[in-house]
Order: C-alpha cells, then structure tokens, then sequence
C-alpha cells in the first residue's frame, strides 16, 4: 500500500475564493471519509463515501461544501466562497471493511489559511 | 450521545519515564477503540486498535492500550518514552455494526506528549 495522498498540502487563500481538494485513497479501499481538524480539537467528521455514492453528510457541512468520489477512485472536496473560519486542516481517510471491522487509514491533510 | 473524553490537554514527562494517556468513551454498546498519533503538520498513524478478545492490546512503537469495560476506558501506555514520542496522542470510537449506519470515528481532543531529555 502506498498510502493515502493529498493534495495540495498547504493552501491559502482570500474570503470569498473557491478552493477544491484533492484525496486519493489507497488503493482497493472502498470507503472514503473527509474529516476537519481545528486547532487543538481533534478531528471532526465531514461526510463519506462507499465506492461513488456520497452516504452520510456531517450538520458541519454547510451548502458551500461539495464532495464527489467519481467512479469510485480519488475524491475532491470542494469549499465555494471561502471564510476565515473555513482555516483548518482537511483530513481525508479510507478503509476496507471486511465484515464487521474496519480501519481507517488518515493522508498527511491539507492545510487551509483563509485570508 | 456519543463521545470521547481525552482529560489530559498536555502531559510533559522525561525520557525513559513511563506513560499513560487517559481515553473515557460514552457509547450505547461495546464500541471498537483506536489511538492514533499525530505529529506536528501531519496526519493521523494508527497506534492500535480493539475490537474484541483480549482487552489489552499491543501496537507499534511500544504502545499498548488496556480496554476497561466497567471503567469505559481505554488509556494508552508505554513503559519507557523517547524522545521521538513527542506528539499529540488521539482516542477515538466507532460503531460496532455498520448495517446501515455510519463509519465514522468520533474523536477525543487529543493529549499533548511533551518529553523533557
């Protein structure tokens, strides 16, 4: 396994811009979740997929959040018309169940700074 | 409601010291336990993890965690710390039986391992 990738690794930005992750699971891992970390917090759940279909969504996940998982494979989260309080660390997950157990693996994160 | 107590903000002991790091979880059922580490920028690295049998559980680097049931608890320990265990230390729980719910993880705030040489 070569791990779970994303990207950008640090990104800042001006209040008001788009920004969009990116998130590549390892590989054969058919659940994907996105998670927040704010600064002395542990991390927070965002939304997640099984394979492409996007099942649960956090009450954090305001309308200017968009993820998508095409076909299965990498995903992208989205933030539309960013504010300052969109600064965090975007963490990305994914697991294989088997059975009833499941472990999820976290990527390095990508660093938001909103201007 | 679900949830994750970590007590300690930050812990500073010396090199070679023993530790142990407090987790108590709030849940409806026996719920599946992990610690993971991460270190400053970086991501989250699986310690360990219990999901059933033996409720004291070897992980890597000399981390081993004990399950108490009657105490909710799960802390993690380690005989002799290093230097390189300076990091910040995460509990979390998730759901025993995905039949239709969520996979999420529900995390604690997190403990701050400082080693002093």
């Amino acid at each position: 396994d070569t791990g779970v990738s994303q990207n950008p690794r640090h990104k800042i930005t001006k209040r008001g811009q788009n920004v969009t992750f990116r998130c590549d699971p390892i590989s054969e891992h058919n659940r994907l979740y996105w998670y927040r970390q704010t600064l002395g917090q542990g991390p927070e759940f965002l939304t997640y997929f099984q394979n492409e279909a996007q099942l649960e969504k956090s009450r954090l996940l305001s309308d200017r959040f968009s993820a998508e998982r095409p076909k299965g494979s990498f995903s992208t989260l989205e933030i539309q018309r960013t504010e300052q309080g969109d600064s965090a660390m975007y963490l990305c997950a994914s697991s294989k169940r088997q059975g009833r157990i499941e472990t999820q693996y976290f990527g390095p994160g990508t660093r938001l700074l909103v201007l | 409601a679900q949830s994750v107590t970590q007590p300690d903000i930050h812990i500073t002991v010396s090199e070679g010291a023993s530790l142990e790091l407090r987790c108590n979880y709030s849940y409806g059922a026996t719920p599946y336990l992990f610690w993971y580490v991460q270190s400053p920028g970086q991501g989250l690295q699986l310690l360990l993890k219990y999901f059933s049998g033996d409720t004291l559980v070897q992980g890597i680097k000399g981390f081993e965690a004990e399950f108490k049931r009657s105490q909710s608890s799960f802390n993690l320990r380690k005989p002799s710390v290093h230097w390189s265990d300076a990091a910040e230390y995460f509990c979390a729980v998730g759901p025993m039986d995905y039949g239709g719910s969520q996979g999420n993880l529900i995390f604690g705030k997190g403990t701050k391992l400082s080693v002093k040489p």
